[in-house]
Parts: structure tokens; C-alpha cells; sequence
């Protein structure tokens, strides 16, 4: 089924260890985005890429890295896991900038840093 | 800044009723308007998508209408069902490209159907 794909799907990790989130797209689309999402703060947006070959923060972007690996894969790295980095975190995808058909999300990943 | 709201937070209906979920915006210069619906402990589902031309989109038992200058947006579910029990949650694109385009979410109503 086209869409766009998560990996892993569930994580714990330990104060201090790095990770690596995984997404994937299979719709050709120009833009990615990564959002986390906590109780009672609705959806934020981590880190996006307008377009391949290019990256640029959000509103938390701080503690997070991200490659745009080429068109379809974007990634999300942890280097120092923090408690307060435990959420669950959503990888997007739209035509650029969301013009056309609207955004397309994967199914997440709920990371526990304990 | 664009800020958007979602009214109820909550909301429980007993199966076959018909229900309307209300969004509001703050700022009326959008391209587009989406509704989402996420399941408990799952990722969020497209559901309509209005561009800022049109008035109202349908798709099955929803249909969703856009007021973009009052800055509204319902989203209508005729004959509701126990399986359309989940939060909904509606975001706002803003026109333009760049960072300035960046979706903004709404706070989400959670919809609860009951038999």
C-alpha cells in the first residue's frame, strides 16, 4: 500500500543512548516533516525538508538531528536520549510545501526514554 | 500567528446520531484545511481535504464545509457508528511556500459513539 512507513514502530531506550528513526515515502512527494506529538501539546514539528537536499528546524528541533537520504527517506536521530524525549513521534510527507492533496502520515513511533 | 481551536474536547453520542465537530482559525488567509482522524495509539488518517476555493467536500458519511472568512470549519458525520469512535483533529495550511506554510493543528475533539 502506498504510503509512508515507520520504523521502529515502539522503542525504549536509557538516558544518554542514540537512535535512529527510519521513514520512508512511496508517493513521490517533494516535502517530509517530522512532528512529535505529547498529551495536552498537540502535534509540533521537529524538523522538515522542503525538498530533497534540504533540512531546516521547527518549532523543537533542539536534541534532534535529520538527513534528508534522498527522495524518499527522511531520518530522525537522537544523539543523547533525554526523558523528556519520550512521545510519539510522526514522519510526514506532502507535495511541496503541502501544496496539492495535503499531507500524508505515518503510523508512528512511541519512544520511552527512561 | 495562526491559532487553531476545536470545539467540543470531547464528545459521546449514541449510535445513529448525527454529529458536527467545529474548527476555528484565526487567520483566514489559508490554502487549505484537513481533517484527520487518529485512533487510540495509532497514526492520523486523512480524511477530506478542502482547498481554500472550495465550500465543502463529502465522502461517504462526512462531509466537511470551510468558511473561510468567518474562519470555520465543520466536520459532519450522519448516522454515527461505534467505529467512528476516535479523536479528530482538523489542520490548517496557510498560502504561501516556505516555513511560513507549515500546517497548524487544532487541540482535537474526542468523539466516543456509544451502542
Amino acid at each position: 500500500n502506498a504510503g509512508v512507513t515507520q520504523t521502529p514502530k515502539f522503542q525504549v531506550l536509557k538516558t544518554g543512548q542514540s537512535m535512529t528513526l527510519q521513514c520512508a515515502q512511496d508517493m513521490n512527494h517533494n516535502s517530509m516533516y517530522w512532528y512529535r506529538q505529547d498529551p495536552g501539546m498537540g502535534l509540533r514539528l521537529i524538523y522538515y525538508s522542503a525538498s530533497e537536499g534540504t533540512t531546516d528546524k521547527g518549532e523543537v528541533p533542539n536534541g534532534y538531528n535529520v538527513s534528508r537520504l534522498n527522495k524518499r527517506e527522511f531520518s530522525l536521530r537522537l544523539e543523547s536520549a533525554a526523558p523528556s524525549q519520550t512521545s510519539v513521534y510522526f514522519c510526514a510527507s506532502s507535495e511541496f510545501w503541502g501544496l496539492g492533496n495535503g499531507y500524508t502520515f505515518g503510523s508512528g513511533t512511541r519512544l520511552t526514554v527512561v | 500567528k495562526q491559532e487553531v481551536t476545536q470545539i467540543p474536547a470531547a464528545l459521546s453520542v449514541p449510535e445513529g446520531e448525527n454529529l458536527v465537530l467545529n474548527c476555528s482559525f484565526t487567520d483566514s488567509a489559508i490554502y487549505n484545511l484537513q481533517w484527520f482522524r487518529q485512533d487510540p495509539g495509532k497514526g492520523l488518517t486523512s480524511l477530506l481535504l478542502i482547498q481554500s476555493s472550495q465550500r465543502e467536500q463529502t465522502s461517504g458519511r462526512l462531509n466537511a464545509s470551510l468558511d473561510k472568512s468567518s474562519g470555520r470549519s465543520t466536520l459532519y458525520i450522519a448516522a454515527s457508528q461505534p467505529g467512528d469512535s476516535a479523536t479528530y483533529l482538523c489542520a490548517v495550511r496557510p498560502g504561501g511556500t516556505g516555513t511560513a506554510s507549515k500546517l497548524t493543528f487544532g487541540t482535537g475533539t474526542r468523539l466516543q459513539v456509544t451502542l
